[in-house]
């Protein structure tokens, strides 16, 4: 199986400072790569899928990089609504696995 | 609007069996492969489960092989999780999603969730 191994588990951040979190797979999957936003009590929503194609609707404050086994989620500027954990996945091959997930919290 | 609609979840019995159901609507159901992804209470997101639009071709997790079984209706345009053996290590939200190429196999419409509690 595939293990993904984000970077870090949580960051203390200010609005509009930039924060980026790495996800990295134990093995390549070339761009095979997602990312997602969970707030409490709600579904994932995603942000990022082929390592760095925007979703539809997503702010382009949200960005993505990476391909291989490195992968990086940036936000440019961050805003009150992005306070939540965030997840990389990967679907390079079943079975698909999850990072464990950073949590971004307000300093 | 394109929805996801979970149902079936509740408390069951160690060693007890809970078939979810997961109703989609706005969208061309059978153009699309399913999945089941949970998350145990303050955890993280763990895969479970998927199917292909045809539901000739279904996989699983490793922890729920030989006691889940996934498929779907097409004609109701519905997913189904059969879950046999239950134990307290299944406790979880479970939300079903759906994924295709256009969005790089990443699982894009996701429901609201349905709680499994496996407890005596």
């Amino acid at each position: 199986d595939i293990q993904m191994t984000q970077s870090p588990s949580s960051v203390s951040a200010s609005v509009g400072d930039r924060v980026t979190i790495t996800c990295r797979a134990s093995q390549g999957i070339s761009s095979w790569l997602a990312w997602y936003q969970q707030k409490p009590g709600k579904a994932p929503k995603l942000l990022i899928y082929a390592a760095s194609s925007l979703q539809s609707g997503v702010p382009s404050r949200f960005s993505g990089n990476g391909s291989g086994t490195d992968f990086t989620l940036t936000i440019s500027s961050l805003q009150p609504e992005d306070f939540a954990t965030y997840y990389c996945q990967q679907a390079h091959s079943f079975p698909y696995t999850f990072g464990q997930g950073t949590k971004v919290e307000i300093k | 609007e394109v929805q996801l609609l979970e149902s079936g979840g509740g408390l069951v019995q160690p060693g007890g069996s809970l078939r979810l159901s997961c109703a989609a609507s706005g969208f061309t159901f059978s153009s699309y492969a399913m999945s089941w992804v949970r998350q145990a209470p303050g955890k993280g997101l763990e895969w479970v489960s998927a199917i292909s639009g045809s539901g000739g071709s279904a996989y699983y997790a490793d922890s729920v092989k030989g006691r889940f079984t996934i498929s779907r209706d097409n004609s109701k345009n519905t997913v189904y999780l059969q879950m046999n053996s239950l134990g307290a290590e299944d406790t979880a939200v479970y939300y079903c999603a759906d994924y295709s190429s256009s969005t790089g196999f990443a699982f894009d419409i996701w429901g609201q969730g349905t709680m499994v509690t496996a407890s005596s």
